[in-house]
């Protein structure tokens, strides 16, 4: 049983336009989401996180939006850069002192120049 | 300060060996986790552990075991290696007050099984 599901194993994008990069889970108990980026030959890092209370969050050119009620999350770039051509993880995490997190498979994300 | 160090970086075995794998974590940091990543599954949740103890494990069969020393430094130990456990295995460090945000990844340990 996948809970976290990023449908699109890939996406091309010109440098410059926006990117969007979406996720969708099925465990309402996620109590908030994380985004990973991951370059070949090295671990995946930290990128942006968002509660499930709430429905946005900004850090520079990186948003993410959580819709609840559809059980969907998207990380939007804008704009992109050549730099950000990667794999992107979502991942959920359950609250309390759980410190599992479930992951989707990821997305490789390719920004031509 | 040194990040998560993995070694070794790549491995191959022969199906029906076992293989151990080593995680040094950020200093300070007490919680331990590892995942398995292979293509199109993601990154699968092993095991964590927290002061020498295992807190928390994923779905995978008893062939896949580790520990934690006092140091926090951990291992991970797969027995009877199928071809199916070929894959990247990551671990993750994180400390008590930054919980799965601070997790800090290393490169991780490619296995080949042949």
């Amino acid at each position: 049983d996948q809970q976290v599901k990023q449908n699109s194993p890939s996406l091309s994008v010109q440098e410059g336009r926006i990117s969007i990069l979406n996720c969708d889970y099925t465990n309402s108990m996620f109590d908030y989401f994380l985004w990973y980026k991951k370059y070949p030959a090295e671990g995946p890092t930290f990128l942006i996180s968002i509660s499930s209370i709430k429905d946005k969050n900004e850090d520079g050119r990186f948003t993410v939006f959580l819709n609840k009620s559809a059980k969907h999350l998207s990380l939007h770039i804008v704009p992109s850069q050549p730099g950000d051509s990667a794999v992107y993880f979502c991942a959920g995490v359950l609250g309390g002192s759980a410190r599992q997190l479930t992951f989707g498979s990821g997305t490789q994300l390719t920004v031509l120049p | 300060k040194a990040g998560v160090t993995q070694t070794p970086r790549y491995l191959i075995k022969t199906r029906g060996q076992q293989v151990t794998l080593s995680c040094s974590p950020i200093s300070g940091h007490r919680s331990v986790s590892w995942y398995q990543q292979t293509p199109g599954q993601g990154l699968q949740f092993l095991f964590e552990y927290f002061s020498e103890t295992q807190r928390n494990k994923g779905n995978f069969p008893g062939r896949f075991s580790g520990r934690q020393f006092s140091n926090s430094r951990s291992e991970m130990n797969v027995s009877t290696l199928e071809l199916g456990d070929s894959a990247l295995y990551l671990c993750a460090s994180s400390s008590r007050t930054t919980g799965p945000y601070g997790y800090t990844f290393g490169s991780g340990t490619r296995l080949t099984v042949v």
